[in-house]
């Protein structure tokens, strides 16, 4: 078990150019969460999964941005055409759920996009 | 919706002395979860301590205690005989019981520095 993987670690991209970060959980979690932290402020919630499943989405800024969880194992996000106001830290989280408490999340080391 | 507010953006502390971070919450729910996370320079969230709500006995973890005042909807990180690794961004963080139990809300964070 090495924790929650993320990669890549930094990505600096030009503007208008799509983007996508990849999230690699605590094998047996069932859940994985989406986080972006900008300077100065706390991590906000973008979406979640469960297994594959993705019940939470309404929270993903724009339509540009997109989360993907196939066969409820890695997630992917990607961030269409993107611009300098998407420039953050994206978060990735894992827990495994059981019974509705004791949920701890996980936290990977984020991927620090920069837009140019 | 729930806020959580972090009113020192800096504190310091002498190494081996204790200091107190500071946070308050609004919530019209009964029942939560209240955690705070640090963040080092590496920049993966690492959970510190959970106080369940429902619960009136305040949490402990080693050197880390919670002062929890529902009531007054406070929640206060206690940091004993700090040392220099405990130097980090310290958030607090909100997690509804209920239908938003899948998302944690934090606060700005606090940045602590321990002084040798």
């Amino acid at each position: 078990d090495t924790g929650v993987s993320q990669d890549p670690r930094h990505k600096i991209t030009k503007r208008g150019q799509n983007v996508t970060f990849r999230c690699d959980p605590i094998s047996e979690h069932n859940r994985l969460y989406w986080y972006r932290q900008t300077l100065g402020q706390g991590p906000e919630f973008l979406t979640y999964f469960q297994n594959e499943a993705q019940l939470e989405k309404s929270r993903l800024l724009s339509d540009r941005f997109s989360a993907e969880r196939p066969k409820g194992s890695f997630s992917t996000l990607e961030i269409q055409r993107t611009e300098q106001g998407d420039s953050a830290m994206y978060l990735c989280a894992s827990s495994l759920v059981f019974g509705g408490h004791g949920e701890k999340l996980f936290f990977g080391s984020g991927t620090q996009l920069s837009v140019l | 919706a729930q806020t959580v507010t972090q009113s020192q953006p800096e504190m310091s502390v002498q190494e081996a002395e204790t200091v107190t971070l500071s946070c308050t919450y609004d919530t019209s729910e009964s029942d939560y979860y209240l955690f705070w996370y640090k963040q080092p320079p590496s920049r993966q969230m690492i959970l510190v301590i959970r106080q369940e709500a429902y619960k009136q006995q305040n949490a402990t973890e080693n050197r880390f205690s919670v002062n929890f005042q529902k009531a007054a909807k406070s929640f206060s990180l206690k940091i004993s005989d700090s040392q220099l690794g405990d130097a980090a961004m310290y958030f607090c963080a909100y997690r509804s019981s209920g239908g938003s139990n899948y998302k944690l809300t934090f606060g700005k964070g606090t940045l602590l520095t321990v002084n040798p």
